[in-house]
């Protein structure tokens, strides 16, 4: 089946520094990318939509600045958080549309545990 | 804007059933999925519905009322596996493309011996 590969999956960084998380469809083309964070005890919230080839659609109070995402190819879409803080502290996930491979849902990765000290 | 309700947490016993339930508020709806993710994993698909009626997928059973704005997810006998949150999740049309999804912020479900 349709496979997201996300690395890396626990992450420790410094306050300030910059972190970026990588998915990658193993065998499909993911045109569409879904970026969510969850805190603990609450709810995925979409942070922004990736498409191949063009800007990311960002959410609601998401800071395009801060997050920044590339979708440079139809395997690989990564997300870097910039001068991360503490309060960026989360469980980020990606997902892919599986529209156009025979299916309606969506696969994810297995997520990355990102802690700002 | 979109508006996902469904319980905290809810227990239950070891080979019991237990009915989830899930209400929503959405424009554009296009279609209702479940999730189950064990504490620090994502979330592994169940079922989805985008028609009114009951899906069944073994020990798992997912139920939509489009005109109610009501899902439930029913699981039968019920294994110390099964113990997780349970998140409902709509999608919504926007215009073409592939659509996120909007999460309701899950069901923890425990169950006991």
């Amino acid at each position: 089946g349709a496979v997201v590969s996300q690395h890396p999956s626990r992450v420790i960084c410094k306050s300030g520094t910059s972190v970026k998380i990588e998915c990658r469809s193993l065998d499909f083309q993911a045109t569409t990318m879904f970026w969510y964070r969850q805190f603990p005890k609450q709810s995925l919230m979409l942070m922004a939509t990736s498409n191949e080839g063009s800007k990311a659609t960002y959410e609601q109070g998401v800071e395009k600045d801060k997050f920044l995402i590339n979708h440079a190819s139809l395997t690989l879409s990564t997300l870097t958080v910039t001068s991360a803080h503490p309060e960026d502290s989360s469980f980020y996930i990606c997902s892919a549309s599986l529209l156009g491979q025979g299916a309606h849902g969506y696969t994810f990765g297995s997520g990355t545990r990102l802690t700002v000290v | 804007g979109q508006n996902i309700d469904q319980p905290t947490e809810m227990t239950a016993t070891e080979g019991a059933i237990v009915q989830i339930n899930c209400t929503y508020q959405t424009s554009g709806f296009n279609g209702l999925f479940w999730y189950q993710q064990h504490a620090g994993e994502a979330p592994t698909f169940l079922s989805y519905n985008v028609l009114d009626g009951l899906e069944e997928k073994g020990r798992f059973s997912s139920f939509l009322s489009r005109s109610k704005g009501y899902s439930y997810l029913l699981l039968k006998e019920l294994q110390m596996k099964d113990s997780a949150s349970y998140l409902c999740a709509v999608r919504s049309i926007a215009g073409g493309g592939a659509d996120g999804l909007t999460f309701g912020k899950g069901t923890h479900l425990i169950i006991q011996p």
